[in-house]
Parts: structure tokens; sequence; C-alpha cells
């Protein structure tokens, strides 16, 4: 299986400022990691996604780091906008299973 | 192109009632996944169909089922509902199965069991 968390429940920054969210998984298999935001009332939006053969992805103001070693995945949000404010949540596929595994969320809320 | 749309956005039972919540997937995606997300458990994985057969399951009671059709459509069915079903139920579309995908989500299903 695999066990998914987050470092932080709530997260506060200033408009403009950088965001890291944190996301921590248990198994060394693991190979295939998206991060979602999800805002309220809505459904999870799929934002990046890395596969264990990177350590870097970058997208549009997003960049997913990926450390297996310490088993340790983070979201990098540059200039964080008022409309970034919602829960982040990592999904973690371990290539021995056959499922994705969450973590609970980060809600992320943005301080104009 | 469309997106994951869920029917109905919102629905209210009692105890020991059914319900049926329908998934269609983003045009062209063949397997479908579906989640409870509830505020303690996060999103749970419930099971995944492609080409009409279930391909995953996850743990949760039998009472808990679904089925896809030739069009990739899926439903869930719950039966005998119970207070602790309340959640809001997600579905997600993929390409393919087996092995590690995209996946995107549909807005979801909020239930309400009184």
């Amino acid at each position: 299986g695999e066990s998914v968390g987050l470092h932080l429940p709530t997260l506060s920054v200033q408009e403009g400022d950088n965001s890291i969210i944190n996301c921590a998984y248990s198994n060394s298999a693991s190979d295939y990691f998206i991060w979602y935001k999800q805002e309220s009332g809505k459904g999870p939006q799929f934002i990046i996604d890395i596969r264990s053969n990177m350590d870097k992805r970058q997208g549009q103001r997003v960049t997913v780091l990926l450390n297996k070693t310490v088993k340790h995945l983070s979201l990098q949000i540059a200039a964080t906008q008022p409309g970034d404010s919602a829960v982040y949540f990592c999904a973690v596929y371990p290539n021995t299973g056959n499922q994705f595994y969450f973590g609970t969320g980060t809600s992320l809320t943005v301080i104009p | 192109k469309a997106g994951v749309t869920q029917t109905p956005r919102y629905l209210i039972k009692t105890r020991g009632q059914q319900v049926t919540l329908s998934c269609s997937p983003i045009s062209g995606h063949r397997s479908v996944s579906w989640y409870q997300q509830t505020p303690g458990q996060g999103l749970q994985f419930l099971f995944e169909y492609f080409s009409e057969t279930q391909r995953n399951k996850g743990n949760f009671p039998g009472r808990f089922s679904g089925r896809q059709f030739s069009n990739s459509r899926s439903e869930m069915n719950v039966s005998t509902l119970e207070l602790g079903d309340s959640a809001l139920y997600l579905c997600a579309s993929s390409l393919g199965s087996g092995g590690a995908r995209e996946q995107f989500f549909g807005p979801g299903t909020r239930l309400t069991v009184l």
C-alpha cells in the first residue's frame, strides 16, 4: 500500500510571495505523482505531475520537486495570487499497486 | 473538449435508501475511477472500470457497486445508505487503465444521508 501525509494542514501567504506545499509518502516503489488543486465546491483540478525518473518539473508558475531519497514531494507556486487560494493535495501511485493514494490536503490562503 | 461530468450534483437521501450516481468521462477516455471524499479521510478509492469491466477495487463494503457502459459512462450505486455514507463522490477519467497515468476529476456529487 501507501501512506501519504502533508506537512501542514493550512498555509497562509501574502499575495506575490512564493508558496511551498509539501507531501511525504511511505512506499519507495511509488513512481508517479500528481498535484491537485481543489476549490470550494469543485472537483480536484490537475495541476502538474512527475514521474520517479525526474527530480523536478516546471509548469506555469508551478514547480514540483521530488526527493526519492527521503520520499518527499513539494509543490512550489511562484508569485501566489488570490485565485490560488484552495486546498492542494498530492496523489501517489506505487508501481506495485493498482490505485492512487491521496494526502488529506493543505489549505492555502492568499492574503491580499 | 468537455471535461468529466457528474450527475446529480447534490442528493439528499435517508438511511436505508439506495442511490445511483452517474459519471461521463472525457471523450475518448475509457477508464473511470470512483472516489469518496470526506473531511476526515480525504479521498478514498472505491473502484475503477475499464472497458465495462471492474479492474480494481478499494476497501469498501459490498453496498458500494458500480458498472460501466459501452460508451464508457459509469454509474455507482450505494444500497442501504448509512449516515456515514455522506460524502462527496468523485469520479475521475483516464485515457487508459493499469499503471500510472493522468487522471482528471469531475465536480463530484454531494450526497447527504439523513
